[in-house]
């Protein structure tokens, strides 16, 4: 079985500063991460994701990621940010283990909220 | 540049009515995914097809059904809608392999009186 948690559902920060998003996941088998962003009434756009190659994962638009698998993490992090983040986050995983019919378990996503 | 197309964007419906949702994509994608979203609950599956005319149920099907007949188009169908359908629904699709990308639609927002 595997399920995500993330543990923050509303991150507000002010522009310039950095970001971090926390993710929780537990997996029985070796997972793939995902983060995806949704910016107001757009769909899902993946920013990064980790397939078990290197541990620190670059994204898109400066976002990356760490897997770090004793703490069973993959936070997302970005140093300086900017208010075109502003936005839904939602961290994903994935193993041969299941999720639902997709094989994917959606976190409940956190919204970021950017200070001027 | 890879799309995901949803043709209705915002629909207002009445309760009882039938209400069909449509979505293409032209990646030749075998997976197509059809969720709602909710705030506070994030995206639940709705239906899930792996193939033209194959489908299979999610983690909330009830009250809904899909229709797939060509690769590139996932109908998500509520035959009879009601209020606690009121919804943003979102169409997804990828390769075959669960480690793929999804490649999401922007999203039609259902609203049911």
């Amino acid at each position: 079985a595997q399920s995500v948690t993330q543990l923050d559902s509303h991150v507000s920060v002010s522009e310039g500063t950095p970001v971090l998003l926390r993710c929780n996941y537990s997996s029985s088998y070796s997972p793939s991460l995902f983060w995806y962003v949704q910016h107001p009434n757009k769909g899902l756009q993946l920013l990064l994701k980790y397939t078990s190659a290197a541990t620190l994962v670059k994204g898109i638009n400066g976002f990356e990621a760490e897997f770090k698998k004793s703490e069973t993490s993959f936070h997302l992090t970005k140093p300086s940010a900017h208010m075109s983040d502003a936005a839904e986050y939602f961290c994903v995983v994935s193993d041969s283990s299941g999720g639902g019919a997709d094989g994917l378990t959606f976190g409940k996503g956190t919204h970021l909220i950017i200070q001027p | 540049d890879v799309k995901v197309t949803q043709s209705s964007r915002y629909l207002v419906k009445r309760t009882g009515e039938k209400v069909f949702l449509e979505c293409v994509q032209d990646m030749d994608h075998e997976n197509m995914f059809w969720y709602r979203q909710d705030p506070g609950l994030g995206l639940r599956l709705i239906y899930f097809s792996y193939d033209v005319k194959m489908k299979e149920k999610g983690d909330i099907p009830e009250g809904y059904s899909v229709s797939r007949e060509k690769k590139e188009r996932f109908s998500l169908i509520l035959e009879s809608a009601s209020t606690n359908q009121t919804s943003m629904y979102l169409c997804a699709s990828r390769w075959g392999e669960n480690t793929g990308e999804l490649f999401f639609g922007e999203g039609s927002r259902l609203t049911v009186l």
